[in-house]
């Protein structure tokens, strides 16, 4: 079946770490997407990209990086420079051709 | 820019009872409407979306919800809510725009009492 995979489903950071999450999709959809989800806030865009090789900030992209090397992989590193990395990562996917995403699992930060 | 607001942070409905998690959009231009559920440390899974179609747009699980453009809302109800009704839900909006981002509401937390 066609989905979406992110890895690890758990992650424990250590202070100045920096930690890269999996997100692998066989939907051959174009365009990924990292939310972060914090309790209360609803999901807030850190990172997408639309092709290969080309990706675009959104609103709290500070302490994130990402690339786009292959369609069907979209990883996203969460930097030491991430103050307050403790949150619920969700990675999404879209076709072109409808407007919905597809969702991931989820990755479940902690900082130790 | 496009926002939403969804009134009520936590819903507690009888099993049996109606549903009602009320979705209030801004947008400049017109809209494309989700609703989302999600349930513990999962993903997020689609209900239904509007996409300038019915204005009353059926999802899974009972679920449904109508667009009102003059109230710029697009709230979701279910007749009668199961136990297995309880998760967090979620509206957004996407323009059609060259992203089409989804922005999404803070979500509303359901409760199905017994």
């Amino acid at each position: 079946d066609g989905g979406i995979t992110q890895s690890p489903k758990y992650l424990f950071r250590k202070e100045g770490q920096n930690v890269t999450l999996s997100c692998e999709q066989n939907l051959n959809h174009d365009a990924m997407y990292w939310y972060r989800q914090d309790p209360g806030q609803g999901l807030r865009l850190i990172y997408y990209s639309q092709i290969v090789n080309d990706f675009q900030k959104g609103d709290i992209a500070e302490g994130y990086s990402v690339s786009r090397e292959k369609k069907e992989s979209f990883p996203l590193t969460v930097t030491s420079a991430q103050k307050n990395p403790t949150a619920f990562y969700l990675c999404a996917s879209r076709t072109g051709r409808n407007y919905g995403y597809t969702f991931g699992s989820g990755t479940r930060l902690t900082v130790v | 820019a496009q926002s939403v607001t969804q009134l009520g942070s936590h819903v507690s409905v009888s099993e049996g009872a109606l549903v009602l998690l009320r979705c209030n959009y801004s947008s400049s231009v017109p809209p494309y409407l989700f609703w989302y559920v999600q349930y513990p440390n999962q993903g997020l899974q689609l209900l239904l979306k509007y996409t300038s179609a019915a204005t009353l747009v059926k999802g899974i699980n009972g679920f449904e919800a109508e667009f009102k453009k003059s109230e710029t809302s697009f709230h979701l109800t279910k007749p009668s809510a199961h136990m297995s009704d309880a998760a967090e839900y979620f509206c957004a909006v996407s323009t059609s725009g060259s992203a089409r981002q989804l922005t999404f509401g803070s979500g509303t937390q359901l409760t199905v009492l017994p």
